[in-house]
C-alpha cells in the first residue's frame, strides 16, 4: 500500500515563531494536499498543490501559510508567525492513481503553539 | 452552504455486534462520497469511495450505501471487532473540478468486549 510520511510527528513552538512541516508523498506524484484538524473538530482542507503550483486553497490558507517543493520528493507547509489557534494536527495527503482520486493521508504532525 | 452531517455523534457497541452510521450531505454539485476511518492521533484511512451512480460498495466487513437522490449515505459494520474503535468520517467531493474535500465531524465508535 502506498505510504505518505510526515515529519516531525510533534512540533512545539512559541507564538510568533515560524514552523516548517514536511511531507514525503507517494513517489512520482505531482499532486499533494494539506489539511488541518483542530483537536475535537473536523478535518479542514487547506491547500492543494500540483506541479509546483498552488491548485486550490481554502479561506483558512491566508498569507501566514505557504507551500513549497524544495526538492524532488519533499513538500513543505510553512506557517509564519504562529498563533495559538494554529495548534492542530496537520495532515498531508497524496492521491492514488485511480479515477476516483482516492487520497492517502500521512500520519500527521501535531503542532502545539505555546 | 455545503455541509456534511453525521449521526450519531458517538456510539458504543459490544464486540461482535453490527452497527450503522449515517451521513447526510448538502454538497452540490456532487462528485463522490468517501468513508474514512481515523484512529486517535492518526491520519484518516480510506474505506470506500462511491460516485453518484453507485448504490453500494463493500470493503471487508464495511458496507457503504449511497442514495444520491436523498443525499444520504450509511456505513454498516458487520461483526464488530475491538480494532474497529475509531472515528468514522464521511467526506464528500463536490466536483471533479475541485480538489476540496468536505469533511463531516465523524462518528466516534467504541467497541467493548
Amino acid at each position: 500500500e502506498p505510504e505518505v510520511t510526515q515529519t516531525p510527528s510533534h512540533q512545539v513552538t512559541q507564538m510568533g515563531q515560524e514552523v516548517i512541516l514536511r511531507c514525503v508523498p507517494i513517489s512520482n506524484h505531482l499532486y499533494f494536499y494539506w489539511y488541518r484538524q483542530i483537536l475535537g473538530q473536523k478535518v479542514e482542507f487547506l491547500v492543494s498543490f500540483y506541479n509546483n503550483e498552488i491548485s486550490e486553497k481554502s479561506e483558512i490558507f491566508d498569507d501566514q501559510f505557504s507551500v513549497e517543493r524544495p526538492d524532488g520528493s519533499n513538500f513543505t507547509l510553512k506557517i509564519r508567525s504562529t498563533k495559538l489557534e494554529d495548534s492542530a494536527m496537520y495532515f498531508c495527503a497524496s492521491p492514488w492513481a485511480s479515477g476516483n482520486n482516492e487520497q492517502f493521508f500521512g500520519p500527521g504532525t501535531r503542532l502545539t503553539v505555546l | 452552504k455545503n455541509q456534511v452531517e453525521q449521526s450519531p455523534q458517538s456510539l458504543i457497541i459490544l464486540e461482535g455486534k453490527n452497527c450503522t452510521l449515517q451521513c447526510n450531505y448538502t454538497v452540490s454539485p456532487f462528485s463522490n462520497l468517501r468513508w474514512y476511518k481515523q484512529d486517535t492521533g492518526r491520519g484518516p484511512v480510506s474505506l470506500t469511495i462511491m460516485t453518484f451512480s453507485e448504490n453500494t460498495k463493500s470493503n471487508g466487513r464495511y458496507t457503504a450505501t449511497l442514495d444520491a437522490d436523498t443525499k444520504q449515505s450509511s456505513l454498516h459494520i458487520t461483526a464488530s471487532q475491538l480494532s474497529d474503535s475509531a472515528s468514522y468520517i464521511c467526506v464528500v467531493s463536490g466536483s471533479y473540478n475541485t480538489d476540496k474535500l468536505i469533511f463531516g465531524t465523524g462518528t466516534r465508535l467504541q467497541v467493548f468486549p
